[in-house]
Formats: C-alpha cells, structure tokens, sequence
C-alpha cells in the first residue's frame, strides 16, 4: 500500500532564504508526481508535475526533483518571500485512477 | 480560461440529513475528481468520473455517490450524514484520466460542517 510521508510537518524561515522540502513514498512504481500549494480554507494550485522518467522540474524560483529508486521527492524553493507562506503539498499517481497525497509541510517564511 | 469552481463554499448541516455539492469543471477538461480533505489532513480521493461515467472510486461507503453531467460538470451527494463527513471537499478537473500526464487543477472546495 502506497504510503506518502512529508517532512516536517512545519517550517519557519526568515524572508530571503533557500529552503527544502521533502517527500518521500513507499511504493517506487508511480506514474508521476505532484507538488500543490494551499493556502488556508483554499483549494490546492499545481505547483509541479514530474513524470516517472524525469529527474527534475523547474518552474521560476522552485525546482523538484524526483528519485524513484529511493522514493523521495524535494521542492526547492529560493530565496523564499513572505508570500510563500502555505502548505505545500505532494501527491503520488500509482495509476489507479487517484493520487496519494501526503499531510503536507506548513511553511511560514517571516519578512 | 475558466478555472474549476464550486458551490456552495460553506454548508452547515444536520447529521443524518443529505447533502448536494456541486463543481464545474475546467474548460476543456473531461474528467473530475473528488477529494475529502479533513482537518490538518491530505486530501483523501473519493471517486472519478470520465465523461460520464465512474471510472475509480477510493475507500468511501455507498452514501458517498455522485454525478457527471454531458457539459463535464459534476455533483457529490453524501446521505446519512455523519459528524466525520465534517471537511473540506475538494473538485478536481483534469485534460486525462489516464496514467494522470495531466496536472489536476482544483476548485477552492466546499467547507462541510456536520452538527
């Protein structure tokens, strides 16, 4: 049974700094991966999509990247921004129609 | 672009009783998903539906059922209530179902509370 775990559960950081957060699943036979953003009472924004066969992602100041051998998973964020602030979740596609989606990190950068 | 929108956003009801939630997928998008996200918790998948029709359905009872209209749209009907159903419920539209190549875009969701 495909299990995702995220770490930490929470992080406070002062504006400006570079951070990672971790993702790591039980299961290596996924189809792709999935790093949302939410923020409180809101839905979930698609942050980045790694399919199987790549190793990374990149999208303005984060990058994912993607290790299906050690089942692990990081977003990097850079110089972080107050606006950063939410929870960043993962998701797993093992192709049963649905994704596994981890607790998620709650992040609070400081200015 | 139209991005995928739920309604209502709040709904306080009565353990016991029935509940509708309603979503309008994505334009363009064929398949909608429906995630329960309890508090402080991932979102935990519901069901699928592809054009139509259930296509996959998570560890959820009977009472949890649900629609797909010809227009994409879809609804959640939850019977019986009980004070657990108390959550965050979550749309989600995608261009594909399969092997999820396509990045599911979600609605804001709809905040049940269960007295």
């Amino acid at each position: 049974k495909q299990e995702v775990t995220q770490i930490p559960a929470a992080l406070s950081v002062p504006e400006g700094e570079n951070l990672v957060l971790n993702c790591s699943f039980t299961d290596s036979a996924i189809y792709n991966l999935q790093w949302f953003r939410q923020d409180p009472g809101k839905g979930l924004t698609s942050l980045l999509l790694i399919q199987s066969s790549q190793r990374e992602q990149t999208s303005g100041r984060l990058n994912a990247s993607l290790d299906k051998s050690s089942g692990r998973s990081t977003l990097y964020i850079a110089a972080s921004q107050p606006g950063d602030s939410a929870t960043y979740l993962c998701a797993v596609w093992a192709g049963t129609y649905k994704y596994i989606f981890g607790t998620g990190t709650r992040l609070k950068v400081l200015a | 672009e139209t991005g995928v929108t739920q309604s209502p956003t709040h709904l306080i009801k009565t353990r016991g009783q029935q509940v509708t939630l309603r979503c309008s997928s994505q334009s363009g998008h064929n398949t909608v998903s429906w995630y329960q996200q309890a508090l402080g918790q991932g979102p935990q998948f519901i069901f699928q539906y592809y054009r139509e029709e259930e296509n996959g359905r998570g560890n959820f009872p009977p009472r949890f059922s649900g629609l797909q209209f010809p227009n994409y749209s879809s609804e959640l009907n939850v019977n019986a209530l009980e004070l657990d159903d108390s959550a965050l419920y979550l749309c989600a539209s995608s261009v594909s179902w399969d092997r999820g190549n396509s990045p599911l875009h979600f609605g804001n969701g709809t905040r049940l509370t269960v007295t």
